[in-house]
C-alpha cells in the first residue's frame, strides 16, 4: 500500500506570494493533519481534516488555511507569505481521526525569500 | 499548558551501546504517547505507541516505557547501530477541548561505526 505523498517536495517563494501544498493520504485513510516544523519552534499542529471538514485547528493566523476533497486528498494554502513561514510542512494521515496512529509523509520544504 | 521536553538534545555514542532517550511532559492527563523517528529532511516514522493505561511497549531492539505519575517516558535502544542515527521525537496526545498532539523538540542521535 502506498504511503502518504506530498507535493511538491521543495518550493521557493518570495514574501507576499501565496502557496498551495498537496497531500495524498494512504488509501482508505480519511483523516489528514498538517504540521509545521521549524528549528526554533519544533513541530506544531496546524489543522486536521476529516470527511471534508476541518475538525481541529492549531494556533496559526488565518493566512494558513486548508481543505479536503471527497477522495480525502488535502491541500494547505498559505497566503501573503512571510520569511518566518519557511519550514518543513508535514502531513499525516490516519484511518479515522488524528488520535489514532498517524502516518507521516516526507514533507514539503518551503523557503520564503 | 502542556510542555514536552526531551533530554538530551543531542547524543553521540559508539556502535553497540545500549542507550536511553528521555521525554518529560508536564500534564499527566495524557491519552497516549508516541515515539517517532525522523531522518534528515524526511517525514516522521512511528516507532512505538503507548496508551495511557499501558506501562511499556516493545518492538525489536526498541522498548518504550511510560510513567504517567511522574510525567516521564523513556525510549531504550539496545545494541545501537549506525542506521539508528536520526532525530527521535516523542509526542503526547491529550484532550484540550478536542484531541491534540504536542511534540517534544527531539533528541538528535548519532551512532558511530
Amino acid at each position: 500500500k502506498a504511503g502518504v505523498t506530498q507535493t511538491p517536495r521543495y518550493l521557493i517563494k518570495t514574501r507576499g506570494q501565496q502557496v498551495t501544498l498537496s497531500c495524498s493520504p494512504i488509501s482508505g485513510h480519511r483523516s489528514v493533519s498538517w504540521y509545521q516544523q521549524t528549528p526554533g519552534q519544533g513541530l506544531q499542529f496546524l489543522f486536521e481534516y476529516f470527511s471534508e471538514t476541518q475538525r481541529n485547528k492549531g494556533n496559526f493566523p488565518g493566512r494558513f488555511s486548508g481543505r479536503q476533497f471527497s477522495n480525502s486528498r488535502s491541500e494547505m494554502n498559505v497566503s501573503t507569505l512571510e520569511l518566518g513561514d519557511s519550514a518543513l510542512y508535514l502531513c499525516a494521515s490516519s484511518l479515522r481521526r488524528s488520535w489514532e496512529t498517524q502516518y507521516f509523509g516526507p514533507g514539503t520544504r518551503l523557503l520564503v525569500l | 499548558k502542556q510542555e514536552v521536553t526531551q533530554i538530551p538534545a543531542a547524543l553521540s555514542v559508539p556502535e553497540g551501546e545500549n542507550l536511553v532517550l528521555n521525554c518529560s511532559f508536564t500534564d499527566s492527563a495524557i491519552y497516549n504517547l508516541q515515539w517517532f523517528r525522523q531522518d534528515p529532511g524526511k517525514g516522521l516514522t512511528s516507532l512505538l505507541l503507548i496508551q495511557s493505561s499501558q506501562r511499556e511497549q516493545t518492538s525489536g531492539r526498541l522498548n518504550a516505557s511510560l510513567d504517567k505519575s511522574s510525567g516521564r517516558s523513556t525510549l531504550y535502544i539496545a545494541a545501537s547501530q549506525p542506521g539508528d542515527s536520526a532525530t527521535y521525537l516523542c509526542a503526547v496526545k491529550l484532550w484540550l477541548g478536542t484531541y491534540k498532539y504536542i511534540f517534544g523538540t527531539g533528541t538528535r542521535l548519532k551512532v558511530l561505526a
